[in-house]
């Protein structure tokens, strides 16, 4: 089974912090996603990547960043924490291929900036 | 703009009964998944179907693509209690994507023991 795994499942952070979140996966996946979810606006993709060390914007990367060094390990970076990015964060892997293959999620961290 | 929207926001009903739930998006796709996700918790995927499929099973789940009107709906039939949870379709625009998908704002279903 496919396992991805995030650093925290809850996190809270003041205004101004650098904020680190992680996600590790054991499957090869080329694909690794990272998305926030909240109430009323569904799944938004942040960024994401393809390939160690590349990266691609999604729809909302404003005030985030990513790094890829390792195939399995994807990090999203909040350089300086706000409290409109209190939020739920989701990673998610896929293998790589013509079309979209099916997303495997890790569990959440719900993260409160105060 | 979203891709997916599913309809209803919200639905609610007895153990035993079936649940539909419907998905309509805006552009052309390659295949659209449907996914689970508990309170709280990460996304579970239950089905994919290509752009060239009009209905596929997975146990109690039936996934129905029209692909004309640009719509998909998820039955659940003989809903149980452990059913309750949100329910997101996303979509796959193709073209050089890498496996990026679109998601709806979902629905969450509520199933009365």
């Amino acid at each position: 089974d496919v396992k991805v795994t995030q650093s925290s499942r809850y996190l809270v952070k003041r205004t101004g912090e650098k904020v680190f979140l992680e996600c590790v996966q054991d499957m090869d996946h080329e694909n690794m996603f990272w998305y926030r979810q909240d109430p009323g606006l569904g799944l938004r993709l942040i960024y994401f990547s393809y390939d160690v060390k590349m990266k691609e914007k999604g729809d909302i990367p404003e005030g985030y960043s990513v790094s890829r060094e390792k195939k399995e390990r994807f990090s999203l970076i909040l350089e300086s924490a706000s409290t409109n990015q209190t939020s739920m964060y989701l990673c998610a892997t896929s293998p790589l291929g013509f079309s979209a293959d099916t997303q495997y999620f890790g569990p959440g961290t719900r993260l409160t900036v105060l | 703009s979203q891709q997916g929207e599913e309809d209803p926001q919200a639905l609610s009903i007895q153990e035993g009964e079936n649940a539909t739930m419907n998905c309509s998006y805006k552009t052309s796709i390659n295949n659209l998944q449907w996914y689970r996700q508990n309170s709280g918790r990460g996304l579970v995927h239950l089905i994919l179907i290509r752009s060239n499929e009009r209905e596929k099973h997975s146990g109690r789940l039936r996934v129905t693509l029209d692909t004309s009107k640009k719509s998909s709906s998820l039955l659940i039939t003989a809903s149980r209690a452990a059913d309750t949870a949100s329910y997101f379709c996303a979509t796959d625009a193709g073209g050089t994507s890498y496996g990026k998908l679109t998601f709806g704002q979902g629905t969450i279903l509520t199933v009365h023991p």
